[in-house]
């Protein structure tokens, strides 16, 4: 069983949509997240949850929305796509928040090409 | 704030030989967590190993260790017995918990050495 799926793996879509990537962890983790690796494979943290909510913003542009419905799922939203929204999306959850005794798993990741 | 440097971009091995990957990281702070990952073609994320600051002990999984020089700001990532599954690319990470001991995730990740091992 995979523990963090992300679908879909591969998305290519033109300027001005809006698409949805979806997160979910079979882990029972607490906490999930979005990371970013751009064409540098530069990674850097978008969000965190906990819980269901929002605890990390890191200056994403409102243009993307992650939601969770659950603890279970973290989705991401993006509307608007831009060329340089182009990246692999990560999903990751861990245990909670604490650093000592959470690492984080990562989903496959997700190749975002706006075109 | 926190970075992280690989100033290796690629490196090669050939298979059943020994290799390190550097990592320097710039912080003020006394307690934090480093990390290694590692990222193969299939593109996943996988964590190879994980090192407290407060423990003076290097950190070991299997043929994978860690040099940890806490003065010198620098952990790096020794492979022994280098196998062709270990072509991939490795990231060194940092992160920093608060006074409560939460991090909400955040890792701070340097720009990637990609290791080939040759058979």
């Amino acid at each position: 069983d995979t523990a963090v799926s992300q679908t879909p793996k591969y998305l290519v879509t033109q300027m001005g949509n809006d698409k949805s990537i979806k997160c979910e962890q079979n882990l029972g983790h607490d906490t999930m997240y979005w990371y970013k690796q751009d064409s540098k494979k530069f990674l850097k943290i978008m969000f965190s949850y906990n819980n269901k909510e929002l605890i990390i913003n890191e200056t994403v542009p409102n243009r993307f929305s992650p939601k969770s419905p659950d603890k279970a799922h973290l989705n991401l939203h993006i509307n608007s796509l831009e060329l340089g929204d182009s990246a692999v999306y990560f999903c990751a959850s861990s245990q909670d928040t604490r650093a000592a005794d959470s690492p984080l798993h990562f989903g496959n990741g997700t190749r975002l090409t706006v075109t | 704030a926190q970075t992280v440097t690989q100033s290796q971009p690629e490196m090669s091995v050939q298979e059943a030989e020994t290799v390190t990957l550097s990592c320097t990281y710039d912080t003020s702070e006394n307690n934090y967590y480093l990390f290694w990952y590692k990222q193969p073609p299939s593109r996943q994320m996988i964590l190879v190993i994980r090192q407290e600051a407060y423990k003076q002990q290097n950190a070991t999984e299997n043929r994978f260790s860690v040099n940890f020089q806490k003065a010198a700001k620098s952990f790096s990532l020794k492979i022994s017995d280098s196998q062709l599954g270990d072509t991939a690319m490795y990231f060194c990470a940092f992160m920093k918990p608060n006074a409560g001991g939460t991090s909400y995730g955040k890792l701070t990740f340097g720009q990637g050495t990609i290791l080939t091992v040759h058979p």
